[in-house]
């Protein structure tokens, strides 16, 4: 089974709407990290929020908010007033329990469309 | 801030070529890690490093291997690359602390002929 579902292969949104891109995960560990990533166009990987499996509240940095939904499994991302540089692909991504090297699984990722 | 470099944006090569891809980090971090990137598959863990000269195979070490002898440094070897190793390279180095996060290179295109 797949531990990391994004079921948006693509999404449109207008210039200064908000856009929410979905996310699913799926694990047994009680301890857990999600992370949501952005890569432009120009290939790299951009870190934009991080929410712990244990974080009371939802995790937000400036215009993304991440809808924490731990019963349906469920982070997805929040876009408020998107921009047009916003255009990029995003990738949810888990990490499971304390293993030694912390390592992540990603989504198949969304690509993101902003029109003006 | 984390700066992760990696040695080339893009690569060619021909098919049994033996390929090194570099990547360097500037902030001491003991975690170190290789994903190749394909449409439609995310990214997939090719090999990581915990320590110096310490490393486990990700999802997909297969024609692979992974060097790292240097803290600042961990490099990816393809032995005798194929065309199937044709993707988007990127290495990755973790910061530790509340939300152990990584951060990305650039990406290494690679293309092989």
């Amino acid at each position: 089974a797949q531990k990391i579902t994004q079921t948006q292969p693509g999404m449109f949104v207008q210039e200064k709407e908000a856009v929410t891109l979905d996310c699913t995960y799926d694990t047994s560990d009680p301890s857990y990290g999600l992370f949501w990533y952005k890569q432009p166009s120009s290939g790299e990987m951009i870190f934009l929020i991080y929410q712990g499996s244990y974080d009371q509240q939802n995790a937000t940095e400036g215009r993304y908010s991440l809808n924490f939904q731990k019963a349906r499994k469920s982070a997805n991302l929040v876009i408020s007033a998107s921009q047009l540089g916003d255009s990029a692909m995003y990738f949810c991504a888990m990490r499971e329990g304390h293993g030694s090297a912390r390592q992540l699984t990603f989504g198949s990722g969304t690509q993101l469309t902003v029109l003006p | 801030d984390v700066k992760v470099t990696q040695s080339s944006r893009y690569l060619v090569k021909r098919t049994g070529e033996k390929v090194f891809l570099e990547c360097v980090q500037d902030m001491d971090h003991e975690n170190m890690f290789w994903y190749r990137q394909d449409p439609g598959l995310g990214l997939r863990l090719i090999y990581f490093s915990y320590d110096v000269k310490m490393k486990e195979k990700g999802d997909i070490p297969e024609g692979y291997s992974v060097s790292r002898e240097k803290k600042e440094r961990f490099s990816l070897i393809l032995e005798s690359a194929s065309t199937n190793q044709t993707s988007m390279y990127l290495c990755a180095s973790l910061t530790q602390g509340a939300t152990d996060t990584q951060y990305f290179g650039p990406g290494t295109r690679l293309t092989v002929l």
